[in-house]
């Protein structure tokens, strides 16, 4: 079964405007964390943001907010302003199991993300 | 050097080589990650290493073989591998803390394998 749902193969968003990547999620665990992160064409994974599932805020980094919806299970991106440099693929990932269970990522399939002028 | 190296960034080899994929971690991490990354599909989880040990193998195949031999470096081996088995294949270190959830994981910046 998919755990991390990302629904949307390809967004495009006009620059200096907000845009919303849609993350959903499944877990039967109390304690798990989400992670967005994005890949430029040079292919390097670049952390974004991070939102705990007892978090009761939604998690913010700058120009990056998370939409964290626990009871929807959803964990959407929310990017402000956006930026030609924003233009890449953005994974969203999840994490779930205590202690040192080997931390696993796991990733949805991603979307690619266009800014245009 | 900081954070997470992989070599070398493009590897392409026949079906009958053998070769090594070298990740080095300058964060004094705990765990590390092969995930691999083909056209048009999620990243999949290979191998994790905690504390050097290998606490998990994601049904890969035995052609790909991976090495830990101390907690800064980590090699996936290479041999008689397949076409279909090209792709990137990407490092990535955390630090792993008992019940915290919060420790994003590192990327390198990949090998892009072509096997031909």
């Amino acid at each position: 079964a998919q755990k991390i749902t990302q629904t949307q193969p390809g967004m495009f968003v006009q620059e200096k405007e907000a845009v919303t990547l849609d993350c959903t999620y499944d877990t039967s665990d109390q304690s798990y964390g989400l992670f967005w992160y994005k890949q430029p064409s040079s292919g390097e994974m670049i952390f974004l943001i991070y939102q705990g599932s007892y978090d009761e805020q939604n998690a913010t980094e700058g120009r990056y907010s998370l939409n964290f919806q626990k009871a929807r299970k959803s964990a959407n991106l929310v990017i402000s302003a956006s930026q030609l440099g924003d233009s890449a693929m953005y994974f969203c990932a999840m994490r779930e199991g205590l202690g040192n269970q080997g931390g696993k990522l796991i990733f949805g399939q991603g979307t690619e993300l266009s800014v245009k002028p | 050097e900081t954070g997470v190296t992989q070599t070398p960034r493009h590897l392409v080899m026949g079906m009958t080589n053998k070769k090594s994929l070298k990740c080095e971690q300058h964060l004094g991490h705990n765990a590390m990650y092969w995930y691999k990354q083909s056209a048009k599909k999620p990243l999949e989880l290979m191998f994790v290493y905690n504390f050097k040990e290998q606490t998990e193998n994601n049904s890969v195949p035995s052609r790909f073989s991976p090495e830990c031999p101390n907690s800064s470096h980590l090699f996936l081996h290479l041999h008689t591998l397949q076409p279909e088995d090209s792709a990137l294949y990407l490092c990535a270190s955390s630090q792993l803390t008992g019940r915290l959830m919060n420790t994003e994981a590192f990327f390198g910046q990949g090998t892009r394998l072509t096997v031909v």
